[in-house]
């Protein structure tokens, strides 16, 4: 099973809104409405953004939303924030043997 | 509160073997599924295991197949990885995590530990 693929970075300006891309196949992100989006600081764990493709859990901004079409997700921040600058890893349920899948992961900068 | 702390990382040469466990609390444990995710130094979250709320369904990535085996304990609340035949590029911060709803199987959700490290070195 390979790794979702992610942009390597994207990065944006305070107050813009900025997009990451997921592209999958039609056995994990086309395949399954099992798509999730995780935050990560460094030298932290990941937090949970989006479930269930566009799901938002208790707590998190609602600058932040999350969309899929065919094999690929995307998540957009919108209104960028210091505070966003971090690692973003979208993740899918597969129906391969192994069952889940991690994208490669984007590095968001904030300018 | 709901939380999941892991324990049992250190350094290991090549070819031994390690217990990972993840003490659960906060949450009726017997009910969710549980995941182990690593994360190499400087790299991605890397999906490692799966296990069902009843222990029933296990899944493994296939660069741990036939080498780590998940379990759990739902009397004690905890979640075990054991790694056998430890690799240099099993080298990474694992970390368990719990599924966004009780009775699915559907991905490491909202809660997460904090990590373990661990090290295989000669």
């Amino acid at each position: 099973q390979s790794a979702l693929t992610q942009p390597a970075s994207v990065s944006g300006s305070p107050g813009q809104s900025i997009t990451i891309s997921c592209t999958g196949t039609s056995t994990d992100v086309g395949g399954f409405h099992y798509v999730s989006w995780y935050q990560q600081h460094p030298g932290k764990a990941p937090q949970l953004m989006i479930y269930e493709v566009n799901y938002r859990p208790s707590g998190v901004s609602n600058r932040f939303s999350a969309s899929k079409s065919g094999n690929t997700a995307s998540l957009t921040i919108s209104g960028l924030q210091a505070e966003d600058e971090a690692d973003y890893y979208c993740s899918s349920y597969t129906s391969g043997s192994t069952r889940y899948v991690f994208g490669t992961g984007t590095k968001v900068t904030v300018l | 509160q709901v939380q999941l702390v892991e324990s049992g990382g250190g350094v290991v040469q090549p070819g031994r073997s390690l217990r990972l466990s993840c003490a659960a609390s906060g949450f009726t444990f017997s009910t969710y599924a549980m995941y182990w995710v690593r994360q190499a130094p400087g790299k991605g979250l890397e999906w490692v295991s799966a296990i069902s709320y009843d222990g029933g369904n296990k899944y493994y990535a296939d660069s741990v197949k036939g080498r780590f085996t998940i379990s759990r304990d739902n009397s004690k609340n905890t979640l075990y990885l054991q790694m056998n035949n430890l690799r240099v590029e099993d080298t990474a911060v694992y970390y368990c995590a719990r599924d966004r709803h009780p009775m699915t199987m559907i991905g490491p959700g909202d809660v997460w530990g904090q990590g373990t490290t661990v090290t295989v070195s000669s």
